[in-house]
């Protein structure tokens, strides 16, 4: 079946531009990730959500951060006066849901990520 | 609070040999414990995770790993390289008290001689 899939896979900007990236998760997964990776580092969790709802935002690294899923599927991260430091490669993954306990972690599926490039 | 180590940013070994991702990792709790595959240009996967049950895990394509609790150790070998394995590694920790937070290491990038 189709797996998490990520558009644009590349995006240059202007610094103080705004964009969009999307994701669209597994069919039937409620629960979504954005993570974002710096080079040379591992990724760096920004929000998830628990279908339509941001559970936890607190990744997200100031106010020109935000990310929405209307009908709890498909997710937007947006980002408002692109910095040069946000570039990275933004990385959306999905799972069947979030854990209803602590401990108990559900694999998470993850798309091939949009590579921002903020000139 | 939880961390993870890397211990090695690059590993390069000859096809056929045998590999070792070497991961330690804090944390003042038992913890779950994940490796991760990420090929250029493609999704991170997993291969395999440890959640308090045996202590050797199985993963796919080969891979296995060790939880030592006493050396806070969660080392990833293969027996025998290919080399399709050539990708980053990462080795991930869960977040106490979280059922969805994860903790990364900063990735061992394993590279394959013919």
């Amino acid at each position: 079946g189709a797996g998490v899939s990520q558009t644009p896979s590349n995006k240059v900007t202007e610094k103080g531009k705004y964009v969009e990236l999307r994701c669209d998760p597994i069919s039937g997964h409620t629960a979504l990730y954005w993570y974002r990776q710096s080079l040379g580092q591992g990724p760096e969790f920004l929000i998830y959500f628990q279908g339509t709802g941001a559970a936890d935002d607190s990744g997200l690294p100031n106010d020109r951060f935000f990310a929405v899923r209307p009908e709890g599927s498909v997710s937007t991260l947006k980002i408002q006066r692109t910095e040069r430091g946000d570039s990275a490669v933004y990385l959306c993954a999905s799972s069947v849901r979030g854990a209803v306990v602590a401990g108990q972690h559900y694999e998470q599926y993850f798309g091939p990520g949009t590579r921002l490039t903020v000139t | 609070a939880q961390s993870v180590t890397q211990l090695d940013s690059h590993v390069s070994v000859s096809e056929g040999t045998p590999v070792l991702l070497r991961c330690n990792y804090s944390s003042s709790y038992s913890p779950s414990l994940f490796w991760y595959v990420q090929h250029p240009n493609k999704g991170l996967q997993l291969l395999l995770k440890y959640t308090s049950a045996a202590t050797l895990v199985k993963g796919i394509n080969g891979f296995e790993a060790e939880f030592k609790k006493s050396e806070t150790s969660f080392h990833l070998t293969k027996p025998s390289a290919h080399m399709s394995d050539a990708a980053e590694y990462f080795c991930v920790v869960s977040v106490m008290d979280s059922n969805y937070q994860l903790i990364w290491g900063a990735g061992t990038k394993l590279i394959i001689k013919p």
